[in-house]
């Protein structure tokens, strides 16, 4: 079985600009959570997504947002660029939402903002 | 809140010698604890995770932590270290409800070198 795909994997973009990055989880999965990786911050988690519904929140200003699809394919955008936020964009997907679900992670879209 | 410190941002181990990494959580309730770890350029593994019964669990690559309610710890450890075991470790807890109900928190990390 194919594991979480994360499309692009590297991404250059300039302050003020808008960036979309896409997550394709493990089939059967409808669960699918995003993190942002940095050196000072290290692992944050973002949004969680279950069957279309955004389930959780975490604490990012509202430039980030993000969304699933029907087929559980999820994208996350990052409006007005700000240099902070290069990071390591980490997707994870699991079968459902429950504590007990394990998250399975994509290898991650490297953003790095100019 | 729930939070994980991992203490030793790096450890420094010969090959063939014990891996032992650190991990204390604080939960408000039973925790659901991870081990994940992550290589150069890629994206998190899971090594290992405590849910519910037996203490002493066991994961890949030979690995495996044991859940110490008393302590609120879930240490990390491997007998023999091999090269290929070098990588970054995150130790991880698992929300139980609120409003951040099953988003994983992190640790900081702690970066394994092997030496030959």
């Amino acid at each position: 079985k194919a594991g979480v795909t994360q499309t692009p994997r590297y991404l250059i973009k300039t302050r003020g600009q808008q960036v979309t990055l896409s997550c394709s989880p493990i089939s059967g999965h409808r669960s699918v959570s995003w993190y942002q990786q940095t050196p000072g911050q290290g692992l944050q988690f973002l949004f969680e997504y279950f069957s279309e519904t955004q389930r959780n929140k975490g604490n990012f200003p509202g430039r980030f947002s993000g969304r699933q699809f029907s087929n559980s394919r999820s994208e996350m955008n990052v409006s007005t660029l700000e240099l902070g936020d290069s990071a390591l964009y980490l997707c994870a997907s699991s079968l459902a939402a429950g504590r007990t679900d394990t998250q399975y992670f994509g290898p991650g879209t490297r953003l790095t903002v100019l | 809140a729930q939070s994980v410190t991992q203490l030793g941002s790096h450890v420094s181990v010969s090959e063939g010698a014990l891996v032992l990494l650190r991990c204390n959580y604080s939960s408000s309730v039973p925790p659901y604890l991870f081990w994940y770890v992550q290589y150069p350029n890629q994206g998190l593994q899971l090594l290992l995770k405590y849910t519910t019964g037996a203490t002493l669990v066991k994961g890949i690559n030979g690995f495996e932590a044991e859940f110490k309610k008393s302590e609120t710890s879930f240490h990390l450890t491997k007998p023999s270290a091999h090269m290929s075991d070098a990588a970054e470790y995150f130790c991880a807890v698992r929300n139980a409800g609120g409003t951040s109900y099953g988003k994983l928190t992190f640790g900081q990390g702690t970066i394994l070198t092997v030496h030959p």
